[in-house]
């Protein structure tokens, strides 16, 4: 069974504060990691598709960056919007098991408050 | 362009009994993925399936299974369902190239609700 972590579990966060949360995946065989958004109802959104090390990533106020050889990736939010809210998935891909079986972590439940 | 769809969206079914569910990926899509999730579990992969291909296989046992026709619309069926069948299932579809998904992000469907009684 591949580990893939995430921390916290969940978080709530004032609106305009800014927050980081964690993804933990082996350090070996690594082939990429994927992030997604899943707002309530709604299905899983991809935001970053990472795949070197030291990769940093960004897509308006929300970043990712990728450290492969410890086996980490963080995902940043800067200015948290009560749009934000939702879920924040990792997913790992191993080189073993090809590009399309993803490891799922069980996410970090963002909540930003007005 | 239209997302991935899913149907039924809800389902509910009795202990022993079997299930089908369907996917339609993105026009152009040619690998669909499953995965299912169980409440305080991640998404859990199912299966990818591409070219009416099993690709790769997740750990689940035999009675779940799949197939994909040759317009990449998917179905999953479960057979002799069980209490612990009871779960959200998504599909997945991504674009590939070259015969291998290259880093592609997936691309999800609302999900099916399963219910198990």
């Amino acid at each position: 069974i591949l580990n893939v972590e995430q921390s916290p579990q969940s978080l709530h966060v004032q609106e305009g504060d800014s927050t980081n949360f964690t993804c933990s995946f082996p350090s070996s065989n690594f082939y990429a990691l994927h992030w997604y958004r899943w707002e309530t109802a709604k299905s899983p959104e991809a935001l970053f598709v990472m795949t070197l090390n030291g990769d940093e990533k960004k897509k308006g106020r929300i970043s990712a960056t990728l450290n492969t050889k410890e086996g980490y990736s963080y995902l940043y939010i800067k200015g948290s919007q009560p749009e934000d809210s939702a879920t924040y998935l990792c997913a790992f891909i191993r080189v073993q098991t090809g590009a399309n079986n993803l490891f799922f972590g069980t996410g970090t439940r963002l909540t930003v408050i007005p | 362009k239209a997302g991935v769809t899913q149907t039924p969206r809800y389902l509910i079914k009795t202990r022993g009994q079997q299930v089908t569910l369907s996917c339609s990926p993105i026009s152009g899509h040619r690998s669909v993925s499953w995965y299912q999730q169980t409440p305080g579990q991640g998404l859990q992969f199912l299966f990818e399936y591409f070219s009416e291909t099993q690709r790769n296989k997740g750990n689940f046992p035999g009675r779940f299974s799949g197939r994909q026709f040759s317009n990449s619309r998917s179905e999953m069926n479960v057979s002799t369902l069980e209490l612990g069948d009871s779960a959200l299932y998504l599909c997945a579809s991504s674009l590939v190239t070259s015969g291998r998904s290259v880093y592609n992000e997936q691309f999800f469907g609302p999900g099916t609700r399963l219910t198990v009684l």
